[in-house]
């Protein structure tokens, strides 16, 4: 069965910390891994795509990793506007999406 | 804007009684999916349709029924057999089955049962 996983549960950091959230998957046909950000009462919102392991995609702080088992989504110098939740979702051949249950992030002035 | 529409954002139901939540695209999506939302869970599917006049069930479908009788619209409505109901439900489309492509979500309707 396809599955999602993802790590930590939660994360507090102090404002510039580095660290990175993971995201593990047992996919058959993986045709795409997606990055979103979730805030409170609201949508996700789309991050990044990956499509094959070695793939890196960036965004302002934020860059998103792909191998063959697991994506990081690594968090350079966050700041309070990037707490969230950050969620992670596969795409299989059916386009059929799975996703995992988020890291929720805080980052503290 | 091209964006995907949620109404309504609150909604409060009576025990019994059926509701229906809209979602409206405007991306010219042909897939378009209902996920239900609860604490601690990941988003779990409801129904999707890949295409106009066509949808299946998802994982827990079950108390929910869909209908796709335009592109732009894929209304959800919750039946009184829905034993749990009270949940935030978000609409998402994506570009279609031939195509990978990533899902975009409206703002979510909170539906709570009193």
């Amino acid at each position: 069965e396809d599955q999602v996983t993802q790590s930590p549960e939660a994360l507090r950091l102090q404002e510039g910390e580095s660290s990175s959230l993971n995201c593990s998957y047992t996919v058959s046909g993986l045709r795409g891994l997606f990055w979103y950000r979730q805030d409170p009462g609201k949508g996700p919102e789309f991050l990044f795509t990956l499509y094959s392991a070695g793939e890196e995609k960036e965004k302002e702080r934020l860059k998103a990793t792909l191998t063959k088992k697991e994506s990081f989504l690594h968090i350079t110098a966050p700041k309070p506007e990037d707490s969230a939740t950050y969620l992670c979702a596969v795409q299989d051949p059916g386009n059929q999406f799975y996703f995992g249950t988020g890291t929720s992030l805080t980052v503290i002035p | 804007d091209g964006g995907i529409t949620q109404s309504p954002k609150y909604l409060f139901r009576k025990e019994g009684q059926n509701v229906t939540l809209s979602c409206e695209q405007n991306l010219n999506h042909d897939a378009m999916y209902w996920y239900r939302q609860d604490p601690g869970q990941g988003l779990r599917l409801i129904y999707y349709s890949q295409i106009v006049n066509d949808f299946q069930k998802g994982d827990i479908a079950e108390g929910y029924s869909v209908s796709r009788e335009k592109k732009e619209s894929f209304p959800l409505t919750v039946t009184s057999a829905q034993k749990n109901p009270t949940a935030f439900y978000l609409c998402a489309s994506s570009i279609g089955r031939r195509n990978t492509g990533e899902l975009f979500f409206g703002e979510g309707s909170r539906l709570t049962v009193l």
